[in-house]
């Protein structure tokens, strides 16, 4: 199965800095990356996705880029806020299943 | 904005006791999951469901875990005797498709159903 490794487990940064998040995937077939955001008690939101098919994905101050070759995809993050404050998740779905597989998550602190 | 409704919010009950967690998805979504995530941990994947079956689940998806969708509307996760391990929020989730065919596979989530086994 899939398996997807996440880093850093934690993140400080002042607020208006950038914050990268990487990850990566073991199974060459998955063909689906969502990004989820999950603020203290509530649920994870989709805050952004990219397919296999695409390298870069931007959405305003948030950017997702895929590495197919070296199986790994990272979330940007520019200028940076409090609220942005949040446990953040990737996750892969292999092709021909359903199935999203996370990341461990990564906490990350915007200081003002 | 269309949403995943969960009930009960929290739930705290006693070791081997049977548990039912109640999701009711978006209204004309076709695929429907169970995750949970254990306090501090990441999300796991459980199970999901289409056309009245299961169509995949995990290990942690053992002979404890069933799901139901009993009628148009709701869904649910029953855990016949409830173990300590057993403690974590249950998220539902549903999509308008598997991806199997775009790829793409957007999940909603519901707000969770944290279980307490003591």
């Amino acid at each position: 199965g899939e398996n997807v490794e996440q880093h850093p487990s934690t993140l400080s940064v002042q607020e208006g800095d950038s914050a990268v998040i990487k990850c990566t995937y073991s199974d060459s077939a998955s063909n689906y990356f969502p990004w989820y955001k999950q603020e203290l008690g509530k649920r994870p939101q989709l805050i952004i996705d990219i397919r296999s098919n695409v390298g870069e994905k931007k959405d305003q101050r948030i950017a997702v880029t895929l590495n197919k070759t070296a199986k790994h995809f990272s979330l940007h993050i520019t200028e940076t806020q409090p609220e942005d404050s949040a446990v953040y998740f990737c996750a892969a779905k292999i092709s021909g299943y359903s199935t999203l597989t996370f990341g461990k998550g990564t906490m990350l602190l915007v200081s003002p | 904005e269309p949403e995943v409704t969960q009930t009960p919010s929290h739930q705290v009950t006693q070791m081997g006791q049977e548990v039912i967690l109640r999701c009711v998805p978006i209204s004309n979504h076709l695929y429907f999951y169970w995750y949970r995530q254990i306090l501090g941990q990441k999300v796991e994947f459980l199970v999901s469901f289409y056309n009245n079956e299961i169509s995949e689940k995990s290990e942690i998806f053992d002979d404890q875990f069933s799901v139901e969708r009993p009628d148009g509307s709701n869904f649910t996760l029953k855990i016949r005797s409830t173990k300590l391990e057993d403690s974590a929020m249950y998220f539902c989730a549903s999509s308008g498709s598997s991806g199997a065919i775009s790829g793409a596979n957007v999940l909603t989530f519901g707000a969770g159903s944290r279980l307490t086994v003591l």
